[in-house]
């Protein structure tokens, strides 16, 4: 079945620490998608791709990096610059860019201690 | 600059029908989205309004209109498994990027 893979579902990290959250896709999806949801609220978007080797910066894109080797992947790094790292984490991809409904991945919650 | 307003919490009883509202005001509004999502679950996507007026979908219904930056999702006969957070989303006309609200909290009592 073609989907949206995220890995792990769980993750803790200590202070000061870079971490990689991995998304995948087989749906063959030109454009992808990072966004952070914190308790009570919307997704906010970090970074987004519209194809390979290109990515741009979303609405809060300070403290993350991202990359776009590959059609299929798209992961995003917390980096230590982050002041709020934890939250709950999704990928999302679409055919195109613009007039699609996102397809999203389950999420990775991510927890700093 | 984005703003979308939706109601924080609403309750409604089984077997009813409620109305959920988004306001919006956008630089650039190519269409408006609405997800749902449970407790520590994906979204889903749920419709997609990109004209003026009402789209049925079996028991969920949305309506847009452009004029007034103005949506609601009507959902009828609820069940207990529509309780769940409802995301509205204005997708912008710049790249395609879209701009979620809070979400409205669903909770259908028995």
């Amino acid at each position: 079945d073609g989907g949206i893979t995220q890995s792990p579902k769980y993750l803790f990290r200590k202070e000061g620490q870079n971490v990689t959250l991995s998304c995948e896709q087989n749906l063959n999806h030109d454009a992808m998608y990072w966004y952070r949801q914190d308790p009570g609220q919307g997704l906010r978007l970090i970074y987004y791709s519209q194809i390979v080797n290109d990515f741009q910066k979303g609405d809060i894109a300070e403290g993350y990096s991202v990359s776009r080797e590959k059609k299929e992947s798209f992961p995003l790094t917390v980096t230590s610059a982050q002041k709020n790292p934890t939250a709950f984490y999704l990928c999302a991809s679409t055919p195109r860019l613009s007039y699609n409904e996102q397809f999203f991945g389950p999420g990775t919650r991510l927890t700093v201690l | 600059g984005q703003n979308i307003d939706q109601p924080t919490e609403m309750t409604a009883t089984e077997g009813a029908i409620v109305q959920i509202n988004c306001t919006y005001q956008t630089s650039g509004f190519n269409g408006l989205f609405w997800y749902q999502q449970h407790a520590g679950e994906a979204p889903t996507f749920l419709s997609y309004n990109v004209l003026d007026g009402l789209e049925e979908k079996g028991r969920f219904s949305s309506f847009l209109s452009r004029s007034k930056g103005y949506s609601y999702l009507l959902l009828k006969e609820l069940q207990m498994k529509d309780s769940a957070s409802y995301l509205c989303a204005v997708e912008r006309t710049n790249a395609g990027k879209s701009t979620f609200g809070d979400g409205t909290t669903l909770t259908v009592k028995p």
